[in-house]
C-alpha cells in the first residue's frame, strides 16, 4: 500500500507567520495534492503537482504557494498565515484517476 | 466546472436500519468516474468504491452504489448499519479527458452517526 507522510501533525503559528508543510509519498505516484478540509466544505484542493517542478492550481490556492523538488516529496508553503487558514490539511498522493492515497494530517492554527 | 452535492451534512441511524447517502454530481464530460471515500476519526481518508460503468453496482465492505447517468447520481447504500461505520463520507467525481487527467471534486461530506 502507498505511503504518504506528513510532518508535522500539528502546528501552532501565529498571524503573519511562516509555515511549510511538508509531505513525501514513498509509492513512485506521479500526482501529489495538498488539500484542506473544513466543516461544510469538505476536502478543497489547493494546489497538485503532475511530477517534479510541476505545479498546478487548485480550486482555493490563495494565500498558498507550493513546490515539488522530487517525484517523493510535495511542500505546501504559507508565507503570511492568516487566521482563515487555520484548518486540516491532507497530503495525497496517485496514478491517473487511480485510488486516491491520504496522508495523516497537518492541523494547522493560526492565532 | 463540475460539482458534486450531498444533501445531508449529518445522518443519524439506529444501528441495523439500512444507510443510503445521497450524491448527485454536474459535469460537462461523458464519462464521470464517481467515487466514495471515507473518513474515519484519527485515520486517513481512503477509498471506499469507485465506478465509471453507467448502471453497474459497486460493492465494497457491505456498502453499494450505482453510478445513474440519466440521473448524474451515485448514492451509497448499505443494508444494515453498524457502530464502525460512523465516519465521514465523501462523494468525488473526476473525468478522463483523451488519456489526460482530470482533477478530482469533492462533495462538501455527509457524517454518518450510529447509534446503539
Amino acid at each position: 500500500e502507498a505511503a504518504v507522510t506528513q510532518s508535522p501533525r500539528n502546528k501552532v503559528t501565529v498571524t503573519g507567520g511562516n509555515v511549510t508543510l511538508s509531505c513525501r509519498q514513498t509509492n513512485s505516484h506521479n500526482y501529489m495534492y495538498w488539500y484542506r478540509q473544513d466543516t461544510g466544505h469538505g476536502l478543497r484542493l489547493i494546489h497538485y503537482s503532475y511530477g517534479a517542478g510541476n505545479l498546478q492550481i487548485g480550486d482555493v490556492p490563495d494565500g498558498y504557494k507550493a513546490t515539488r523538488t522530487t517525484q517523493e516529496d510535495f511542500f505546501l508553503l504559507l508565507e503570511l498565515a492568516s487566521p482563515s487558514q487555520t484548518s486540516l490539511y491532507f497530503c495525497a498522493s496517485s496514478d491517473v484517476l487511480e485510488t486516491l492515497y491520504f496522508g495523516s494530517g497537518t492541523r494547522l492554527t493560526v492565532l | 466546472g463540475d460539482s458534486v452535492t450531498q444533501t445531508e451534512g449529518l445522518v443519524t441511524l439506529t444501528e441495523g436500519l439500512p444507510v443510503m447517502l445521497n450524491c448527485t454530481y454536474q459535469t460537462i464530460y461523458s464519462n464521470p468516474f464517481l467515487f466514495w471515500y471515507v473518513h474515519y476519526l484519527n485515520e486517513s481518508p481512503r477509498l471506499l468504491l469507485k465506478s465509471s460503468t453507467d448502471n453497474k453496482r459497486t460493492e465494497h465492505q457491505g456498502f453499494h452504489a450505482t453510478l445513474h447517468k440519466s440521473s448524474s447520481s451515485f448514492h451509497l447504500q448499505k443494508s444494515s448499519a453498524q457502530l464502525s461505520d460512523s465516519a465521514l463520507y465523501y462523494c468525488a467525481l473526476s473525468a478522463l479527458l483523451s488519456g489526460s487527467f482530470n482533477k478530482l471534486t469533492f462533495g462538501a461530506g455527509t457524517r454518518l452517526a450510529v447509534c446503539p
